[in-house]
């Protein structure tokens, strides 16, 4: 069954600290990928996509994800975690519509 | 980039009643939109896709007579809750994908539904 697994369902970090967020998918291809942001009560920000080619790429916010066919993965990563970056983060896969892995959150310690 | 946006943001209403969400592509035209229900602390869920000119396509398990959507033309779609009850209280998202069939997907702000 096409799935989208995020395994971590809250992560702290301490401000200034390396980030790294997971995302695992089963389709039968690789679908489209995407990492959205979602503030408390707020809609979603797209942090980045991955479509084809290059397969790290550079997001809004100094985010960046890399696509691993081999482990079909598509890990979100920041090199240092800012107080303002606490949220909760989205892994999103589109074939024929979006689905969304169940959110991991994001709490920063000062 | 595109936009798409919600209306209300926040609607309390008593059980019972009927309550629409409205959901406009601002800059661009949207033959199909989905609408999605979030639910406190949980994922996205997929409920419906919605499709201009037709009917719309609803996922295993939500009740069509009581998430009416209508999808009357290309910038507005509709989702109405029926006789609502206290567990319909949710986030309700709706999307739209872009000009390009990218996948990527323009958000609205989302509209919080309490049911009294």
């Amino acid at each position: 069954a096409q799935s989208v697994t995020q395994p971590d369902i809250h992560i702290t970090v301490s401000e200034g600290a390396s980030l790294e967020l997971r995302c695992n998918y089963s389709y039968g291809a690789t679908p489209y990928l995407f990492w959205y942001v979602q503030s408390p009560g707020q809609g979603l920000q797209l942090l980045l996509k991955y479509f084809s080619g290059d397969t790290l790429v550079q997001g809004i916010k100094g985010f960046e994800a890399e696509f691993k066919r081999s482990q079909s993965s598509f890990n979100l990563r920041k090199p240092s975690v800012h107080w303002s970056d606490a949220a909760e983060y989205f892994c999103a896969v589109y074939r024929n519509d979006m689905r969304f892995g169940a959110g991991t959150r994001l709490t920063v310690k000062p | 980039g595109a936009v798409v946006s919600q209306h209300p943001s926040r609607v309390i209403c008593k059980s019972g009643t009927s309550v629409k969400i409205e959901c406009r592509s601002l800059d661009f035209q949207a033959t199909t939109m989905f609408w999605y229900r979030q639910f406190p602390k949980k994922s996205l869920m997929l409920m419906a896709t919605s499709n201009e000119g037709s009917k719309a396509t609803y996922e295993q398990g939500v009740e069509k007579d009581k998430f009416l959507i209508n999808h009357a033309s290309l910038t507005l779609s509709t989702l109405t809750v029926t006789s609502a009850h206290p567990e319909d209280s949710s986030f309700y998202i709706c999307s739209a994908p872009g000009a390009q069939d990218t996948g990527e997907l323009f958000f609205g702000e989302g509209s919080r539904l309490t049911v009294l």
